[in-house]
């Protein structure tokens, strides 16, 4: 039981350039997320999905664009790469969005240079 | 606006001693207050979540004291093990409309002493 896989792990992009960050789970899980986390800042939230065919704005959404492919898949899009986008993002999912456990993929560290 | 404060921010505990980490939150729509434990290279993964109509839950070694009144909710860790060294975070949720995300803490880096 994989939970929830994020791909790639690790992608270094120069200031400009575009990239698709890959979530799928495999939990049946109505609810996706995505978050980054920076050193000192916690996790903050950049885009959810409560249910497939539906994307709602976080805390932090200038900058990205979400997909919700199907119920397992989530991605995430940087359109034009920004060095303040250097992060760690994070990928989760829970049953649906009412106060039920989110589970956390590994997660994707990115640079932008 | 920081909506959920933690403290403190690093934290050294002797083995068998007793590890305690603090929470505040503002927002009084948030009814669901869950910790995770992140150990390097890793996601999250939940430890121990409590609702508001509880003061106290207690899993294994993992205690949430919780203080609706005051607004804060602490974790106490019991016994701790050097394998239980990671980050905490504690976190909070409301119960709808905007973001149904968690808002979380800033974390508390954790090293048990053997």
């Amino acid at each position: 039981n994989a939970g929830v896989t994020q791909t790639p792990k690790f992608q270094v992009l120069k200031t400009g350039q575009s990239m698709t960050l890959q979530c799928a789970q495999d939990m049946n899980h109505n609810s996706m997320y995505w978050y980054r986390q920076d050193p000192g800042m916690g996790l903050r939230l950049i885009y959810y999905s409560a249910s497939e065919g539906t994307t709602d704005k976080g805390e932090v959404p200038n900058g990205y664009n979400v997909s919700r492919l199907n119920k397992r898949e989530f991605s995430l899009r940087l359109e034009s790469a920004a060095p303040s986008q250097t992060s760690v993002y994070f990928c989760a999912s829970s049953v649906h969005t009412s106060n039920q456990p989110q589970h956390f993929g590994d997660g994707t560290r990115l640079s932008i240079l | 606006q920081q909506q959920v404060k933690q403290s403190p921010q690093s934290l050294i505990v002797q083995k068998g001693g007793i590890s305690i980490i603090n929470c505040a939150y503002e927002n009084t729509a948030f009814d669901y207050f869950p910790w995770y434990q992140q150990f390097p290279g890793k996601g999250p993964a939940l430890l121990i979540a409590i609702r508001p109509d509880v003061s106290e839950k207690k899993e294994g070694r993992f205690t949430i004291s919780f203080n609706k009144s005051a607004k804060q909710f602490s974790l106490h860790i019991m016994d701790s093990q050097p394998g239980d060294s990671a980050t905490y975070f504690c976190a909070a949720k409301g119960a709808g409309g905007g973001a149904d995300g968690l808002t979380f803490g800033k974390g508390t880096h954790l090293i048990i002493q053997p």
